[in-house]
């Protein structure tokens, strides 16, 4: 089974704030996602990737950058954090190719922007 | 895209009873196959059941459900639900595209004693 890794858990900053979120996965995947998870929306696509040095845009990219700079790590950036950013953040991992290739969710990182 | 609608909010239904999750979407070409996610409290999403054949019913835990591209659903059904059922539900078809998933804004399923 994958292994998603996620840090940190859970994170505060303050309006303007720089913040990064890391995600790692040890099974060789190649594609890698983010999401955001809020009521009503249930999770939403920001950013994904392909392999090292892909960048690939999401539905609500506004806001967000990302760096694939490994197989296993993806980071999440948010250079000037707002509230409407507080949310659950969910990394995932899926092999490439085939049929019934799931997705394999990390446990999550809380952000809560002040 | 696809675009996928879930039934509403939350869904009450005593242990021992049947429960029937609703799911209809509108895709693409590329979509491929289509998931049943589970989230249970403080966890991460996983997979609960995934099929790609048309109205052929899919097993997983004792739930099932059956894809009618007829009418653009996957509905999630369970004969007797259980206290440990009580979840966050999504349905996600897939895109062939990077194994994109689409989400819909979830069925949360409370079960009672």
């Amino acid at each position: 089974e994958a292994a998603v890794t996620q840090s940190p858990r859970n994170k505060v900053t303050v309006t303007g704030g720089n913040v990064t979120l890391s995600c790692r996965q040890t099974n060789s995947h190649n594609y890698m996602y983010w999401y955001r998870q809020d009521t009503g929306h249930g999770l939403r696509l920001i950013h994904y990737s392909y392999g090292a040095g892909n960048l690939q845009i999401g539905d609500v990219p506004d806001g967000y950058k990302a760096t694939r700079t490994t197989q296993e790590d993806f980071f999440l950036l948010l250079e000037l954090a707002s509230p409407s950013q507080t949310s659950l953040y969910f990394c995932a991992s899926s092999d490439a190719g085939g049929f019934y290739a799931e997705q394999f969710f990390g446990p999550g990182t809380r952000l809560t922007v002040l | 895209g696809d675009s996928v609608t879930q039934t509403e909010g939350l869904v009450t239904v005593t242990e021992g009873l049947p429960v029937k999750l609703n799911c209809t979407y509108q895709t693409t070409y590329l979509t491929i196959a289509f998931f049943w996610y589970v989230q249970y409290l403080n966890e991460a999403p996983q997979v609960l059941l995934k099929s790609s054949t048309d109205n052929k019913r899919t097993e997983h835990q004792g739930f099932h459900a059956t894809l009618h591209k007829s009418s653009s659903s996957f509905h999630l059904q369970k004969s007797s639900a259980q206290l440990s059922d009580s979840a966050l539900y999504y349905c996600a078809p897939q895109s062939g595209s990077f194994n994109k998933l689409t989400f819909g804004a979830g069925t949360r399923l409370a079960v009672c004693p």
